[in-house]
């Protein structure tokens, strides 16, 4: 069975630019998570979703992050008109109910110019 | 104060040693999770437990949960357990599995 499969594992992007971050859940895990990662800080919520329905945003910055996990296809997570404070490891979990463990993903790192 | 507290930032062993990570948290939890985030690579689950105690090969975690605190203990530390490990918390009021994070414990076992 493959596991939480992100991509992609890096990205780079100028400021302004959109940076698209995908999410593929476990084989049979309808609940998606996202968290980022700070350069030398600890792990934040950001949003969870079950399919097609934002459950819980209260992690998302107000502006310029948006979220959505389709019928079909992977979750993505949408940053519009990146800045150099974006800059940080997103990761994406999955789990198949609301009270399961997690499982994660290997992360994408992204990079602002 | 954060929610999640751990204990040591940091903490370096020699090959064989018995290692105690330590994690207390001010909510109260429905569980608590121990993960293991390897450099530059992804986050693994090791542990989620609401009461008791876990046993996964070499590694163990307590919970005392009317003193709000965790235990992970390594037994035989190797190199290859060279890690960050991470206590989190699933607050009850979350509703669901919704993690606040300790800041890491930085872990390094040489040979």
């Amino acid at each position: 069975n493959a596991g939480v499969m992100q991509n992609p594992r890096h990205l780079v992007r100028r400021r302004g630019q959109e940076a698209r971050l995908r999410c593929s859940p476990m084989k049979g895990h309808s609940h998606v998570y996202w968290y980022r990662q700070l350069p030398e800080e600890g792990l934040k919520f950001m949003v969870y979703l079950q399919k097609e329905n934002i459950i819980d945003e209260s992690g998302m910055p107000k502006e310029r992050f948006s979220a959505e996990f389709p019928k079909e296809g992977p979750s993505i997570l949408r940053i519009q008109q990146v800045v150099r404070g974006d800059s940080a490891a997103y990761f994406c979990a999955s789990s198949s109910n609301r009270d399961q463990p997690q499982h994660f993903g290997d992360g994408t790192r992204l990079s602002i110019l | 104060k954060n929610e999640v507290e751990q204990s040591p930032q940091n903490l370096t062993a020699q090959e064989g040693e018995f290692i105690t990570i330590n994690c207390s948290y001010s909510v109260g939890i429905s569980a608590l999770h121990w993960l293991q985030q390897h450099p530059g690579g992804g986050i693994v689950s090791l542990f989620m437990l609401s009461s008791g105690k876990k046993k996964h090969g070499r590694l163990i975690a307590t919970i005392n949960i009317q003193e709000k605190h965790s235990s992970l203990h390594i037994t035989a530390s190797h190199p290859r357990d060279s890690a960050v490990y991470i206590c989190a918390v699933s607050p009850i009021s979350g509703g669901y599995n919704k993690l606040i994070f300790g800041a890491g414990t930085r872990l390094a076992v040489h040979p």
